[in-house]
């Protein structure tokens, strides 16, 4: 099955600086890869995805690269702010959101 | 709030009774998914629906658990004679599996502590 390896598991950026998480995943098949925020208590939510159709996605501050060849894919925030401080998870799928399968996730701290 | 909502959103119970947990999706969504979340980890897959078809089945889905949607719209998840090791957050996502729109959105989840 699908492996996805995160990395790393614990970022701390001074706030204004731009913070870039790192994923990995096993199965060349896989096809979306989503990433998710999650504040302390509260759900996951999807702040991005990426298809491997399209090698860069950019929404504002965030953005995710894609790297078929190396099946790893990225996500950059840039500017960093106080909420911006949560655990960000990568995942990856084939096909959609259909059993996705997470990393370990990334707890991101904005030092002020 | 008219996103995917989860009931209870906490459960704890005691080492060996049976938990069912409900969950209803965002309205139109055709797709529905059960996850697992301990504590430092990821959500692991553990199965999802298709309209009230279930589809796939993680090797984590050991035969004490049984999930249904019956109706193709709410869904359960139960949990038979319960042990300690089954103590997380059981989260809820729903999709909309139409063209090139598949994202998956949360619920809040139900804390389950098994005592």
């Amino acid at each position: 099955g699908e492996n996805v390896e995160q990395h790393p598991s614990t970022l701390s950026v001074q706030e204004g600086d731009s913070a870039v998480i790192k994923c990995t995943y096993s199965d060349s098949a896989s096809n979306y890869f989503p990433w998710y925020k999650q504040e302390l208590g509260k759900r996951p939510q999807l702040i991005i995805d990426i298809r491997s159709n399209v090698g860069e996605k950019k929404d504002q501050r965030i953005a995710v690269t894609l790297n078929k060849t190396a099946k790893h894919f990225s996500l950059h925030i840039t500017e960093t702010q106080p909420e911006d401080s949560a655990v960000y998870f990568c995942a990856a799928s084939i096909g959609g959101a259909d059993g996705l399968t997470f990393g370990k996730g990334t707890h991101l701290i904005i030092q002020p | 709030d008219t996103g995917v909502s989860q009931d209870p959103r906490h459960k704890i119970t005691k080492r060996g009774q049976n938990v069912t947990f409900r969950c209803d999706p965002i309205s139109e969504h055709n797709r529905l998914y059960w996850y697992r979340q301990t504590l430092g980890q990821g959500p692991e897959f553990l199965t999802y629906f298709q309209n009230e078809a279930q589809l796939e089945k993680s090797r984590l889905l050991s035969d004490r658990f049984s999930a249904e949607r019956p109706k193709g719209s709410f869904s359960t998840l139960e949990i038979q004679r319960t042990e300690q090791g089954d103590s997380a957050m059981y989260l809820c996502a729903s999709s909309l599996a139409e063209g090139a729109r598949t994202e998956a959105f949360f619920g809040q989840g139900t804390r389950l502590t098994v005592v």
